[in-house]
Protein backbone atom coordinates (compact mmCIF):
# COMPACT_ATOMS: atom_id res chain seq x y z
CA UNK A 1 0.00 0.00 0.00
CA UNK A 2 1.18 3.47 -0.09
CA UNK A 3 0.25 6.34 2.32
CA UNK A 4 -1.01 9.70 0.23
CA UNK A 5 -1.33 13.42 1.56
CA UNK A 6 -3.18 16.26 0.07
CA UNK A 7 -2.59 20.03 0.95
CA UNK A 8 -4.96 21.80 1.44
CA UNK A 9 -7.59 19.65 2.86
CA UNK A 10 -10.35 22.09 2.52
CA UNK A 11 -10.59 25.74 0.82
CA UNK A 12 -12.78 28.13 0.36
CA UNK A 13 -11.63 30.48 -3.12
CA UNK A 14 -13.22 33.68 -5.01
CA UNK A 15 -14.38 32.87 -8.48
CA UNK A 16 -11.74 33.59 -11.21
CA UNK A 17 -8.88 32.94 -8.57
CA UNK A 18 -7.11 29.51 -9.11
CA UNK A 19 -6.44 26.86 -6.57
CA UNK A 20 -3.30 24.65 -6.42
CA UNK A 21 -3.47 21.07 -4.67
CA UNK A 22 -0.23 19.25 -3.69
CA UNK A 23 -0.34 15.27 -3.79
CA UNK A 24 2.49 13.63 -1.78
CA UNK A 25 3.44 9.71 -1.71
CA UNK A 26 5.60 8.17 0.61
CA UNK A 27 6.88 5.90 -1.81
CA UNK A 28 8.09 6.33 -5.64
CA UNK A 29 4.96 5.24 -7.62
CA UNK A 30 4.83 5.43 -11.72
CA UNK A 31 0.97 5.69 -12.19
CA UNK A 32 -0.89 8.69 -10.10
CA UNK A 33 -4.37 9.83 -10.63
CA UNK A 34 -6.75 13.07 -10.35
CA UNK A 35 -9.95 12.52 -9.65
CA UNK A 36 -13.24 15.15 -8.89
CA UNK A 37 -16.41 13.81 -7.12
CA UNK A 38 -18.85 16.45 -6.77
CA UNK A 39 -21.37 16.69 -4.15
CA UNK A 40 -23.21 13.21 -3.75
CA UNK A 41 -21.59 12.21 -6.81
CA UNK A 42 -19.46 9.30 -7.91
CA UNK A 43 -15.81 10.07 -8.61
CA UNK A 44 -14.76 11.45 -12.41
CA UNK A 45 -11.39 10.76 -13.68
CA UNK A 46 -9.83 14.05 -14.51
CA UNK A 47 -6.37 13.10 -15.93
CA UNK A 48 -3.29 10.73 -15.57
CA UNK A 49 -0.40 12.58 -13.93
CA UNK A 50 2.87 11.18 -16.10
CA UNK A 51 5.95 11.80 -14.65
CA UNK A 52 8.84 13.37 -17.13
CA UNK A 53 5.82 13.73 -19.71
CA UNK A 54 2.54 15.69 -20.06
CA UNK A 55 -0.96 14.97 -18.60
CA UNK A 56 -3.23 12.38 -20.23
CA UNK A 57 -6.53 14.19 -20.15
CA UNK A 58 -10.20 12.45 -19.58
CA UNK A 59 -13.14 13.63 -22.32
CA UNK A 60 -14.42 17.25 -20.85
CA UNK A 61 -11.08 17.88 -18.95
CA UNK A 62 -8.91 20.23 -20.55
CA UNK A 63 -5.01 21.09 -19.91
CA UNK A 64 -5.75 24.65 -19.17
CA UNK A 65 -8.13 24.61 -16.88
CA UNK A 66 -6.63 21.87 -14.97
CA UNK A 67 -2.86 22.20 -15.28
CA UNK A 68 -1.15 19.20 -13.93
CA UNK A 69 2.67 19.19 -12.38
CA UNK A 70 4.39 15.29 -12.41
CA UNK A 71 8.10 16.87 -11.00
CA UNK A 72 9.20 13.65 -9.52
CA UNK A 73 7.63 10.02 -8.94
CA UNK A 74 6.33 11.11 -5.59
CA UNK A 75 4.71 14.33 -5.94
CA UNK A 76 2.09 16.06 -8.12
CA UNK A 77 0.15 19.24 -8.25
CA UNK A 78 -3.44 19.87 -9.87
CA UNK A 79 -4.43 23.33 -10.07
CA UNK A 80 -8.21 24.36 -10.72
CA UNK A 81 -7.37 27.59 -12.87
CA UNK A 82 -10.31 30.65 -13.14
CA UNK A 83 -12.95 29.12 -10.65
CA UNK A 84 -16.53 29.38 -11.18
CA UNK A 85 -19.26 28.09 -8.46
CA UNK A 86 -19.58 24.48 -10.69
CA UNK A 87 -15.75 23.57 -9.43
CA UNK A 88 -16.64 23.61 -6.31
CA UNK A 89 -16.10 19.43 -5.76
CA UNK A 90 -13.66 17.32 -3.88
CA UNK A 91 -10.63 16.85 -5.68
CA UNK A 92 -8.35 13.34 -4.75
CA UNK A 93 -5.42 11.74 -6.15
CA UNK A 94 -4.64 8.46 -6.10
CA UNK A 95 -1.66 6.13 -6.99
CA UNK A 96 -2.12 2.98 -8.53
CA UNK A 97 -0.60 -0.14 -6.83
CA UNK A 98 2.87 -1.51 -8.19
CA UNK A 99 3.79 -5.12 -9.41
CA UNK A 100 2.77 -7.51 -12.09
CA UNK A 101 -1.31 -8.00 -12.32
CA UNK A 102 -1.29 -5.33 -9.76
CA UNK A 103 -5.51 -3.50 -10.31
CA UNK A 104 -5.67 -1.31 -7.25
CA UNK A 105 -5.33 2.59 -6.53
CA UNK A 106 -4.91 4.24 -3.47
CA UNK A 107 -6.41 7.28 -2.71
CA UNK A 108 -5.69 10.76 -0.60
CA UNK A 109 -8.15 12.61 1.70
CA UNK A 110 -9.02 14.74 -0.73
CA UNK A 111 -9.29 18.33 -0.71
CA UNK A 112 -13.02 19.50 -0.28
CA UNK A 113 -12.91 23.00 -2.60
CA UNK A 114 -15.62 25.48 -2.74
CA UNK A 115 -15.85 28.70 -4.85
CA UNK A 116 -17.89 31.75 -4.11
CA UNK B 1 -15.90 -1.47 -22.61
CA UNK B 2 -17.34 -3.02 -19.37
CA UNK B 3 -19.66 -1.29 -17.47
CA UNK B 4 -20.86 -2.27 -13.91
CA UNK B 5 -24.33 -1.82 -12.53
CA UNK B 6 -24.87 -1.80 -8.83
CA UNK B 7 -28.19 -1.11 -6.87
CA UNK B 8 -28.61 2.60 -5.48
CA UNK B 9 -28.70 1.53 -1.90
CA UNK B 10 -29.20 -0.86 0.68
CA UNK B 11 -30.49 -1.20 4.37
CA UNK B 12 -29.49 -3.40 6.52
CA UNK B 13 -29.30 -3.78 10.05
CA UNK B 14 -26.19 -4.83 12.79
CA UNK B 15 -25.51 -8.33 12.75
CA UNK B 16 -26.12 -9.14 9.38
CA UNK B 17 -24.77 -10.03 6.62
CA UNK B 18 -24.53 -7.83 3.85
CA UNK B 19 -24.71 -8.93 -0.25
CA UNK B 20 -23.99 -6.42 -2.72
CA UNK B 21 -24.30 -8.08 -6.67
CA UNK B 22 -22.64 -5.99 -9.15
CA UNK B 23 -23.40 -6.99 -12.72
CA UNK B 24 -20.62 -6.42 -15.25
CA UNK B 25 -21.83 -8.48 -18.84
CA UNK B 26 -18.88 -7.30 -21.21
CA UNK B 27 -15.88 -8.00 -18.68
CA UNK B 28 -12.85 -8.69 -20.75
CA UNK B 29 -10.92 -11.65 -20.36
CA UNK B 30 -8.27 -10.10 -18.43
CA UNK B 31 -10.61 -8.16 -16.17
CA UNK B 32 -10.40 -8.40 -12.73
CA UNK B 33 -13.16 -7.33 -10.68
CA UNK B 34 -11.89 -4.55 -7.63
CA UNK B 35 -14.66 -3.61 -4.81
CA UNK B 36 -14.09 -0.04 -2.86
CA UNK B 37 -15.37 1.36 0.48
CA UNK B 38 -16.01 5.14 0.99
CA UNK B 39 -16.80 6.77 3.74
CA UNK B 40 -17.92 10.39 3.82
CA UNK B 41 -15.12 12.64 3.60
CA UNK B 42 -12.36 10.38 2.79
CA UNK B 43 -11.35 8.51 -0.42
CA UNK B 44 -12.30 5.12 -1.24
CA UNK B 45 -10.28 2.23 0.04
CA UNK B 46 -9.59 -0.57 -1.64
CA UNK B 47 -11.48 -3.94 0.31
CA UNK B 48 -11.03 -6.79 -2.45
CA UNK B 49 -10.44 -7.92 -5.58
CA UNK B 50 -10.92 -10.83 -7.78
CA UNK B 51 -10.59 -12.83 -11.08
CA UNK B 52 -12.88 -15.80 -10.40
CA UNK B 53 -14.86 -18.13 -7.95
CA UNK B 54 -14.18 -16.81 -4.18
CA UNK B 55 -11.82 -14.76 -2.75
CA UNK B 56 -11.81 -13.92 1.41
CA UNK B 57 -9.85 -11.48 3.00
CA UNK B 58 -10.48 -10.16 7.09
CA UNK B 59 -13.02 -7.50 5.56
CA UNK B 60 -15.01 -9.35 3.11
CA UNK B 61 -15.50 -12.03 0.39
CA UNK B 62 -16.10 -12.05 -3.15
CA UNK B 63 -17.87 -14.57 -4.74
CA UNK B 64 -17.61 -14.73 -8.91
CA UNK B 65 -19.47 -17.18 -10.69
CA UNK B 66 -18.26 -18.98 -13.42
CA UNK B 67 -19.51 -16.74 -16.30
CA UNK B 68 -17.80 -14.10 -14.48
CA UNK B 69 -20.59 -11.45 -15.89
CA UNK B 70 -21.30 -10.47 -11.72
CA UNK B 71 -20.19 -10.89 -8.73
CA UNK B 72 -21.09 -10.33 -5.19
CA UNK B 73 -19.52 -8.50 -2.46
CA UNK B 74 -20.41 -10.56 1.10
CA UNK B 75 -19.87 -8.25 4.35
CA UNK B 76 -20.45 -10.66 6.80
CA UNK B 77 -21.94 -9.05 10.48
CA UNK B 78 -21.93 -5.24 9.66
CA UNK B 79 -21.63 -3.10 11.85
CA UNK B 80 -23.00 0.73 11.84
CA UNK B 81 -19.58 1.86 11.20
CA UNK B 82 -19.87 -0.08 7.58
CA UNK B 83 -22.50 2.58 6.40
CA UNK B 84 -20.65 3.68 3.02
CA UNK B 85 -20.83 4.01 -0.33
CA UNK B 86 -19.24 0.49 -2.17
CA UNK B 87 -18.20 1.03 -5.89
CA UNK B 88 -16.85 -2.04 -8.20
CA UNK B 89 -14.52 -1.87 -10.68
CA UNK B 90 -14.04 -4.04 -13.86
CA UNK B 91 -10.62 -3.55 -15.81
CA UNK B 92 -7.07 -4.67 -15.53
CA UNK B 93 -3.68 -3.10 -15.20
CA UNK B 94 -4.94 0.70 -13.50
CA UNK B 95 -6.36 1.65 -17.11
CA UNK B 96 -9.33 2.33 -19.01
CA UNK B 97 -12.14 0.88 -16.81
CA UNK B 98 -10.14 0.05 -13.70
CA UNK B 99 -10.55 3.47 -13.31
CA UNK B 100 -13.82 4.32 -14.09
CA UNK B 101 -16.20 4.48 -10.43
CA UNK B 102 -20.13 3.81 -11.46
CA UNK B 103 -22.53 5.15 -9.02
CA UNK B 104 -21.87 3.18 -6.57
CA UNK B 105 -23.99 1.18 -3.85
CA UNK B 106 -24.72 3.41 -0.89
CA UNK B 107 -24.99 1.26 1.80
CA UNK B 108 -27.49 2.37 5.35
CA UNK B 109 -26.77 0.16 8.96
CA UNK B 110 -29.18 0.63 11.19
CA UNK B 111 -28.97 -0.30 14.47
Amino acid sequence: SAVISQKPSRDICQRGTSLTIQCQVDSQVTMMFWYRQQPGQSLTLIATANQGSEATYESGFVIDKFPISRPNLTFSTLTVSNMSPEDSSIYLCSVGAQGPGANEQFFGPGTRLTVL
Amino acid sequence: LAKTTQPISMDSYEGQEVNITCSHNNIATNDYITWYQQFPSQGPRFIIQGYKTKVTNEVASLFIPADRKSSTLSLPRVSLSDTAVYYCLVGHNNAGNMLTFGGGTRLMVKP
